[in-house]
């Protein structure tokens, strides 16, 4: 069974400019969660998607965005990037949710702007 | 009080010894209690996870957790220097399906 699936694994940007990030969970899996890990602040959750429904939101400013679609695959957007968002961001997914229900992460997509 | 807290350590254990990982979260509510393990460079790796108090024990893997105090533990009996890595806890928080991480202990295995 193939395991969850991020694209790209490295990207560079320049400030100000867009990016979008992709995840495909693992086939059956319904419940996306993106998460942002850096040194300082470790593992940050993002949002989670179920049934391409947004469900939980973390402490992020509006420029960071996202959406599922139908076959449960999901993407990321971060808008107007800035210095700080360099990071790595990991997409993990779950049977029906976090809540009761591990989750396994893919290898994560590593972020870089210039 | 941050949500979810962990000691950053590194924490330094002999091989062989029992390494003991605690981690102390916020909110009374929380039903659900994870530990992961990343290795440098990797994604985070489900090792365990406990939903009622008491233990719960997997190959050499012990999950502990107290909901009156507030604190979960995890042990990892005949330490090998594979398992040198950063643990990571991980609770429910608050309304909904919302999975808080803390930042991690860092183990180190001595051979």
């Amino acid at each position: 069974k193939a395991g969850v699936t991020q694209t790209p694994r490295y990207l560079i940007k320049t400030r100000g400019q867009q990016v979008t990030l992709s995840c495909s969970p693992i086939s059956g899996h319904r419940s996306v969660s993106w998460y942002q890990q850096t040194p300082g602040q470790g593992l940050q959750f993002l949002f989670e998607y179920f049934s391409e429904t947004q469900r939980n939101k973390g402490n992020f400013p509006g420029r960071f965005s996202g959406r599922q679609f139908s076959n449960s695959r999901s993407e990321m957007n971060v808008s107007t990037l800035e210095l700080g968002d360099s990071a790595l961001y990991l997409c993990a997914s779950s049977l029906m949710g976090q809540l009761n229900q591990p989750q396994h992460f893919g290898d994560g997509t590593r972020l870089s702007i210039l | 009080q941050k949500e979810v807290e962990q000691n950053s350590g590194p924490l330094s254990v002999p091989e062989g010894a029992i390494a003991s990982l605690n981690c102390t979260y916020s909110d009374r509510g929380s039903q659900s209690f994870f530990w992961y393990r990343q290795y440098s460079g990797k994604s985070p790796e489900l090792i365990m996870f406990i939903y009622s108090n008491g233990d719960k024990e997997d190959g050499r893997f012990t999950a502990q957790l107290n909901k009156a105090s507030q604190y979960v533990s995890l042990l990892i009996r005949d330490s090998q220097p594979s398992d040198s890595a950063t643990y990571l806890c991980a609770v429910n928080i608050g309304v909904g399906d919302k999975i808080i991480f803390g930042k991690g202990t860092r183990l180190h295995i001595l051979p």
